[in-house]
């Protein structure tokens, strides 16, 4: 089936560092979303993209939409030790209802 | 305002029973979504409804049925459970009608263990 390439799979990081993670495809998408999981919970939205060149922050978390529309990338500024979790890109597909989800990023942070 | 609620959140069940996942969301969402989470794995989607009255196949379907009762309420239902289906199970709504409704919101999940 159908998945977005997620990288890196996992990394461990010393607080204070930044974080950057990103997605690709060969699909083209209209939408992208990056959602963070903690143990035992529902993904959660942090960030959404709508259109291809946005970049979009929402505090110590920045995303971009790639200009291809076939890759998006997630930064994280100055992490804390809260930041530990499983980080997820998802994107709309084209003219579809579906959404296709990357694989993951789970990181942790050495305090 | 409980977003998407999901029951039940844990369920043990014998090979061949079968069960109903419920889910409802209260954001007058159109669309809705079942996806199955498995170890190392990202989401797969299970069955969507784009909007009350539809429902489609996603990338993993057999096995599974779905029932759009109403706009607020989406069931994913196991006909006859397998171990292979021993998962967690999250339900997911979106507004779907415009381009910048396209944020998709997550249930707390299902913890299903069939032995």
């Amino acid at each position: 089936g159908q998945q977005l390439n997620q990288s890196p799979q996992s990394m461990f990081i010393q607080e204070g560092e930044d974080v950057s993670m990103n997605c690709t495809s060969s699909s083209i998408f209209n939408t992208w979303l990056w959602y963070k999981q903690d143990p035992g919970e529902g993904p959660v939205l942090l960030i959404a993209l709508y259109k291809a060149g946005e970049l979009t922050s929402n505090g110590r978390l920045t995303a971009q939409f790639g200009i291809t529309r076939k890759d998006s990338f997630l930064n994280i500024s100055a992490s804390i030790p809260s930041d530990v979790g499983i980080y997820f890109c998802a994107g709309l597909l084209s003219g579809t209802y579906k959404y296709i989800f990357g694989t993951g990023t789970r990181l942790k942070v050495l305090a | 305002n409980a977003g998407v609620t999901q029951t039940p959140k844990f369920q043990v069940l014998k090979t061949g029973q079968s069960m109903t996942l419920q889910c409802a969301q209260d954001m007058n969402h159109n669309s809705m979504y079942w996806y199955r989470q498995d170890p190392g794995m990202g989401l797969r989607l299970i069955y969507y409804s784009a909007s009350e009255g539809t429902t489609d196949k996603g990338e993993v379907p057999n096995g599974y049925n779905v029932s759009r009762l109403n706009k607020r309420e989406f069931s994913l239902r196991l006909e006859s459970a397998a171990p292979s289906q021993t998962s967690v199970y999250f339900c997911a709504s979106s507004d779907g009608r415009r381009l910048a409704g396209n944020e998709q919101f997550f249930g707390p999940g299902t913890r299903l263990t069939v032995l």
